[in-house]
Parts: C-alpha cells; structure tokens; sequence
C-alpha cells in the first residue's frame, strides 16, 4: 500500500540531545513538508522540500534541520538548541501539479525531559 | 501575511443533528484556495473539503458543505447528519493561490467537535 510512513510513534529523549524523525513515502510525491503541532496552535510548517536536495525554511525552523537525499525521504532532525523540543511531529507530502491537497503521516510523539 | 482564525475552540452537536464550524481568514490576494482537514483521536490528518477562491459555488462532499463568502473572508464548514465518526478536531487552512512555495499550507488553531449520542 502507497502511504507516508513515520517512526517512531512515540519517542523519548533527554534534554541536550540530537534526535532525527523519520518520514518515508512510497507515493512518488516531489514535495514534502515537516509540521509542528502543539495544543491550541494548529499546525506550524518548520520544513518543506519541492526537489530532492532542496529545502527551504518554513515559519519555525530554527533549532531543526533537515536533509534530502532522496526522493522518498526527509528527516527532520530536532537539535538541542530548539528550546522547547517536546511537540507532536508530522510530515506530509504533495505529487506535482496538484493544489493544497497534502498526504499526511501519522506523526511522531516526541517527548524530551 | 495570511492568517487563519478559527474562534470556537470546542464544540458539540447531537447525533444526527447538524453543525457548522467557523473560519476566517485574512489575505491580499484574489486568488488562493481552502481547505479543511479533519485529525480524529487517532491524528491522522484528512482532508474533508477543498474550495477554491475563483468558484463562487460552494463545494459539497456528502454530508460536508462549506459556505464560502469570499467578500467576508469567511469559510464555514457544516456537517449535516453528524456521526459519532464526525468527533475529532477541525483544522481550516488556506493556500496562496499561484507561485511562490507551492503548497504551503497556513492552519487554524482547530475546533474540536464532539458529537453525543
């Protein structure tokens, strides 16, 4: 089945430590995209990629990076100079030449303590 | 800057009864679309409805219809017959309408409905 995979689901990590999210997709989509979700904020874009090995910065960006070396994937990598890491994470992904429409994964719990 | 501003945190409708849940939002352009996703508990995004700003008529997808009034920057979501599948939270969206980053979506701050029995 054609989908967009994130892994973990949940994950834990100690304040002051790096740790890279996930995010694979079997749909052939071009652009791919990372949202930060936190309670009564909706969603805030921190990454998006339209071509492999480009990506710009989306509204949040700072204290993540990212990288894309394939198509099918693009990780997000939360560092420790982001200041409050704690945050449900998810990425999406859109084909070319549609409009708005964005496939979503079902997202990683990351917890830093 | 576009913003999208969804003013009912909460809120609840009996089974089988209808609801609408409100949605502003403020922009420039002339051209752009809207959106709204639906992330029941499970989190999983999905997309409900899409209206684009150019169509006057306002688009329908079975019990799901939206009214667009694009004067009055408003785009309100109704749920008709509402399910207890229907519980879950509404997030409205908007998206520039031509170049730039394509696809970037802007996102409300959600209504979570709850549907009673």
């Amino acid at each position: 089945d054609g989908g967009i995979t994130q892994s973990p689901k949940y994950l834990f990590r100690k304040e002051g430590q790096n740790v890279t999210l996930s995010c694979e997709q079997n749909l052939n989509h071009d652009a791919m995209y990372w949202y930060r979700q936190d309670p009564g904020q909706g969603l805030r874009l921190i990454y998006y990629s339209q071509i492999v090995n480009d990506f710009q910065k989306g509204d949040i960006a700072e204290g993540y990076s990212v990288s894309r070396e394939k198509k099918e994937s693009f990780p997000l990598t939360v560092t420790s100079a982001q200041k409050n890491p704690t945050a449900f994470y998810l990425c999406a992904s859109t084909p070319r030449g549609t409009v708005g429409r964005q496939y979503f994964g079902p997202g990683t719990r990351l917890t830093v303590t | 800057a576009q913003t999208v501003t969804q003013s009912q945190p909460e809120m609840s409708v009996q089974e089988a009864e209808t609801v609408t849940l409100s949605c502003t939002y403020d922009t420039s352009e002339s051209d752009y679309y809207l959106f709204w996703y639906k992330q029941p508990p499970s989190r999983q995004m999905i997309l409900v409805i899409r209206q684009e700003a150019y169509k006057q008529q306002n688009a329908t997808e079975n019990r799901f219809s939206v009214n667009f009034q694009k004067a009055a920057k408003s785009f309100s979501l109704k749920i008709s017959d509402s399910q207890l599948g229907d519980a879950a939270m509404y997030f409205c969206a908007y998206r520039r309408g031509y170049g730039g980053a394509t696809n970037k979506l802007i996102f409300g701050t959600g209504t979570l409905l709850a549907v009673q029995p």
